[in-house]
């Protein structure tokens, strides 16, 4: 029940299309949702995040939608560039509980963006 | 500031070798986290500090041991380590644990067990 299930593994896309990655969870005690941007030989990096209270939250290019009923969110970026060719991580966490602070991270997805 | 420092950038040691990971925060942040991560997988959470404490220890061998010496500071002790125990290890911070939920990544540390 603590899994977060993201899809898929790897994409390709064209420089301007739009790649979705898409997560699932089953614990609905999750209240956070953030996703994380990882260049080879670096950390994550926060990208974006959203709180089950709202369906979507967009932030430059980057997009958030929610649906809180199907217990699925994904991640879309508008007029992809290479320079957004990463791994792209989604999470979740319930910030109450025995267990707050911990991030369940989904299984990764990486991007590439041809020019 | 929103930067996480770790040191050093690259450690390879043996199987009988002492070491130290450091890591090191300027944020005010009151909660700090030890990940491992191995290629091409997600972040697994080893340890969390929250005010100076130890708040979560996922099961984490004792040949890992975590130590935080002030609220800036938190370092990883290694002693014994095994080839498996190759991998990136990553520190983070928090404003708390359970607050704020933003987590600040390090570059982390990659280290090679021989």
């Amino acid at each position: 029940q603590q899994q977060v299930k993201q899809s898929p593994q790897s994409l390709i896309v064209q420089k301007g299309g739009i790649p979705i990655i898409n997560c699932a969870y089953e614990n609905t005690a999750f209240d956070y949702f953030p996703w994380y941007q990882q260049f080879p030989g670096k950390g994550p990096a926060l990208l974006i995040a959203i709180r089950p209270d709202v369906s979507e939250k967009k932030e430059g290019r980057f997009t958030i939608s929610f649906n809180k009923s199907a217990k699925q969110f994904s991640l879309h970026i508008m007029d992809s560039q290479p320079g957004d060719s990463a791994t792209y991580f989604c999470a979740a966490s319930n910030t109450g509980g025995t267990s707050y602070g911990k991030l369940t991270f989904g299984q990764g997805t990486i991007l590439t963006v041809h020019p | 500031d929103t930067e996480v420092t770790q040191t050093p950038k690259h450690l390879v040691m043996g199987m009988t070798n002492k070491k130290s990971l450091k890591c090191e925060q300027h944020m005010g942040h009151r909660a700090m986290y030890w990940y491992k991560q191995k290629a091409k997988k997600p972040p697994e959470l080893m340890f969390v500090y929250s005010y100076e404490k130890l708040s979560i220890n996922e099961s984490v061998p004792s040949r890992f041991s975590p130590e935080c010496p002030n609220s800036s500071l938190l370092n990883l002790h290694l002693h014994a380590l095994q080839p498996e125990d190759s991998a990136l290890y990553l520190c983070a911070s928090s404003l708390g644990q359970g607050i704020g939920e933003t987590q600040y990544f390090g570059p982390g540390t990659r280290l090679l067990v021989l």
